[in-house]
C-alpha cells in the first residue's frame, strides 16, 4: 500500500498569511494526487488535481506542485473561509490519503 | 446540478448488516464508477470500496479493512449505487460517503461526493 505522510498536523496562520501544506508518498505516484478542503461537518470538496491543476470554481490562490513523492499545497492569500482541514490522497493504486492539516486562526 | 445523495445509515449492533444507498443525478450515472470512503469520528478519511461502470466490467475491489464483508453493487437503471455491509464490527463506526470517480479509466480523482451518511456500530 502507499503511504501518505502530511505535514505539519496543524498550522497556524492569520488572514493574508501565505500558506504551504507538504505532502510525502511512499513511492513515487508521478503526478497522480489530488488536494481536498474539508470543513466540519461537510464532505470534502476537491481543490485540486493531478497535482498542479485547479478544480473549476476554486479559488486562484490555492495552487499545488509536485511529482513523484514530494508534493505541496500553497494558498497565496489565507481567507476567513480557508480555515479548514485539507488532505492529500495518492490515485496511482486505489486511494489513501494523509492524515490531514488543519489550517486554524493564530 | 450533478447531486449524490447517500442514504440507509443508522445504529445497528455488531454482528449485524446494513446496507447504504447512493442516488446520484446530473449526469449519466452509468459511464462514471463509483467509490465509498469512510471518515471514523474525529479520524482521517479512507477508501472502503469501488465498482467500475459497466464498460469496464462493472467489477470492484475492496480495502483490506472491508473484504469479504462489505459489497458494493449498482443499478444504472435507477442511477443507485449500493453499499452491502455484514458481519459490523465497532470499528465500522464512521460517517460513508459516495464519490463518483471522474474518469472512467486510468487513474482517477473523486471529483463529486455525496453529503454522508453515518453508521454506528454498538450494542
Amino acid at each position: 500500500d502507499i503511504q501518505m505522510t502530511q505535514s505539519p498536523s496543524t498550522l497556524s496562520a492569520s488572514v493574508g498569511d501565505r500558506v504551504t501544506i507538504t505532502c510525502r508518498a511512499s513511492q513515487s505516484i508521478s503526478s497522480w494526487l489530488a488536494w481536498y478542503q474539508q470543513k466540519p461537518g461537510k464532505a470534502p470538496n476537491l481543490l485540486i488535481y493531478r497535482a498542479s491543476s485547479l478544480e473549476t470554481g476554486v479559488p486562484s490562490r490555492f495552487s499545488g506542485s509536485g511529482s513523484g513523492t514530494e508534493f505541496t499545497l500553497t494558498i497565496s492569500s489565507l481567507q476567513p473561509d480557508d480555515f479548514a482541514t485539507y488532505y492529500c490522497q495518492q490515485y496511482s493504486s486505489y486511494w489513501t490519503f494523509g492524515q490531514g492539516t488543519k489550517v486554524e486562526i493564530k | 446540478e450533478v447531486q449524490l445523495v447517500e442514504s440507509g445509515g443508522g445504529l445497528v449492533q455488531p454482528g449485524r448488516s446494513l446496507r447504504l444507498s447512493c442516488t446520484a443525478s446530473g449526469f449519466t450515472f452509468g459511464d462514471y464508477p463509483m467509490s465509498w470512503f469512510r471518515q471514523a469520528p474525529g479520524k482521517g478519511l479512507e477508501w472502503v470500496g469501488f465498482i467500475r461502470n459497466k464498460a469496464y466490467g462493472g467489477t470492484t475491489d475492496y480495502a483490506a479493512s472491508v473484504k469479504g464483508r462489505f459489497t458494493v453493487s449498482r443499478d444504472d437503471s435507477s442511477s443507485i449505487a449500493y453499499l452491502q455491509m455484514n458481519s459490523l464490527k465497532t470499528e465500522d463506526t464512521a460517517v460513508y460517503y459516495c464519490t463518483r470517480k471522474g474518469a472512467a479509466a486510468g487513474p482517477g480523482y473523486m471529483d463529486v461526493w455525496g453529503k454522508g451518511t453515518t453508521v454506528t456500530v454498538s450494542s
